[in-house]
């Protein structure tokens, strides 16, 4: 079955500094990988995608993340973190073949101090 | 493109009381799933649909709830009784799935603002 582990609960970061949020997914074929992130009182938004090709994904916001097989992960990146990017941030993953529900991680709380 | 529409956006109800929450899905998608966020549990989904039938209702905590999808553009979720563990924001996505073993978007889900439910 698929799994989603965020091993990080809580990052708290200075603004400017670089950021990353480390996502690890169980799956024994080619999954399909997503990071959402929720601000506080809103639903979720779709930061970036992998579905195949480039391993490394631009989103919005400048986030970035790259999917490593060998690994099993798909680490989300910033170079320089804003304040606005004060959230929570879901990595889950998805599977072509079979049901088309998505599983989510436990999420990340990511703390932005000036 | 007015996104996923969830209403209410806050409810208040007392225990034992029914409530309805109501989800209109992005047109032309073919999928919707019921998320229930809290706290302690996270993100749990409850139920999905594709093409308006029931999938996987595995999540559903019990019988107190129900959900239904009429049509393509619009679904409920219900509790009766409602309870004071109930009280969560309830997010309703949707998405445009190409079947089974077919490439494309993929499963991205859009998700809708919620609904925070609060049983007193």
């Amino acid at each position: 079955a698929q799994s989603v582990t965020q091993p990080d609960i809580h990052i708290t970061v200075s603004e400017g500094a670089s950021l990353e949020l480390r996502c690890n997914y169980s799956y024994g074929a080619t999954p399909y990988l997503f990071w959402y992130v929720q601000s506080p009182g809103q639903g979720l938004q779709l930061l970036l995608k992998y579905f195949s090709g480039d391993t490394l994904v631009q989103g919005i916001k400048g986030f970035e993340a790259e999917f490593k097989r060998s690994q099993s992960s798909f680490n989300l990146r910033k170079p320089s973190v804003h304040w606005s990017d004060a959230a929570e941030y879901f990595c889950a993953v998805g599977t072509l073949r079979g049901a088309n529900n998505l599983f989510f991680g436990t999420g990340t709380r990511l703390t932005v101090i000036p | 493109d007015a996104g996923v529409i969830q209403s209410p956006r806050h409810e208040v109800t007392e225990m034992g009381q029914e409530v309805t929450l109501r989800c209109k899905p992005i047109s032309g998608h073919n999928s919707l799933f019921w998320y229930r966020q809290t706290m302690m549990r996270g993100l749990e989904l409850l139920i999905y649909f594709n093409n308006n039938v029931p999938i996987d209702d595995s999540g559903m905590p019990e019988d107190r709830f129900s959900a239904k999808m009429p049509n393509a553009s619009f679904s409920t979720l219900k509790i009766q009784p409602s309870e004071p563990r109930d009280s969560a924001v309830y997010f309703c996505a949707s998405s445009l799935f190409a079947g089974e073993g077919v490439s494309g978007r993929g499963n991205e889900q859009f998700f809708g603002p919620g609904t925070r439910l609060t049983v007193l």
